[in-house]
């Protein structure tokens, strides 16, 4: 069972452009939505996260955005750069419950020069 | 500052062999996890320690699979014996705290194939 789905699996964007992936929960007790980033050979890594008292949280070149009646959240990389190609999981968790996540499958974004 | 360290980074077995992955967390670090990783699956929670205790061994997929944490600076995970299946990326990540709001550092992981 499936409790985080992310889409598009991968996608490709030209460098200066905006990468979008989505991910949808279905557990409404998660309220803590982490997004890690993964290049090759190396582990995951936490890149930012929201709870869902905010609508939108921006860190640099990188925004989520949070809709709660949707059950849904995204990850937005504005102006992408090559150096963003890497795998991006989302994931879900309850905040007063210790770090197990329910992690997306991944979408691997590649950024062309 | 020394990241997670886990070793070997890479194994090669034949079916039927034991195998143990190893890891050292972050120092301060009282939460440890295993994870693994596969294109099928995508990333699991096998185990989570915290103060060296396992809290929640639910994501271990069968007996053959084992985790051990004898003291704060140390934990292995043991597959034995392993099988073709179990060819994946093991993770261990490390947090200060264990809750899901605290960070956890990953690993480069051991990437493990059984032939």
């Amino acid at each position: 069972q499936q409790q985080v789905k992310q889409s598009p699996q991968s996608l490709i964007v030209q460098k200066g452009g905006i990468s979008i992936i989505n991910c949808a929960y279905e557990n409404t007790a998660f309220d803590y939505f982490p997004w890690y980033q993964q290049f090759p050979g190396k582990g995951p890594a936490l890149l930012i996260a929201i709870r869902p008292d905010v609508s939108e949280k921006k860190e640099g070149r990188f925004t989520i955005s949070f809709n709660k009646s949707a059950k849904q959240f995204s990850l937005h990389i504005m102006d992408s750069q090559p150096g963003d190609s890497a795998t991006y999981f989302c994931a879900a968790s309850k905040t007063d419950s210790w770090g197990k996540f329910q992690f997306g499958a991944g979408t691997q974004v590649v950024v062309t020069p | 500052d020394a990241g997670v360290i886990q070793s070997p980074r890479h194994e090669v077995t034949e079916m039927g062999q034991e195998v143990t992955l190893r890891c050292k967390p972050i120092s301060g670090h009282n939460s440890l996890f295993w994870y693994r990783q596969t294109m099928m699956r995508g990333l699991e929670l096998l185990i989570y320690f915290n103060n060296n205790v396992p809290i929640d061994d639910s994501g271990m997929p069968e007996d053959r699979f084992s985790a051990k944490m004898p003291n704060a600076s140390f934990s292995t995970l043991k597959i034995q014996p392993s099988e073709p299946r179990d060819s994946a990326v093991y993770f261990c990540a490390s947090s200060f705290g264990g809750m899901s709001t605290d960070t956890q550092y990953f690993g480069p992981g051991t990437r493990l194939t059984v032939l």
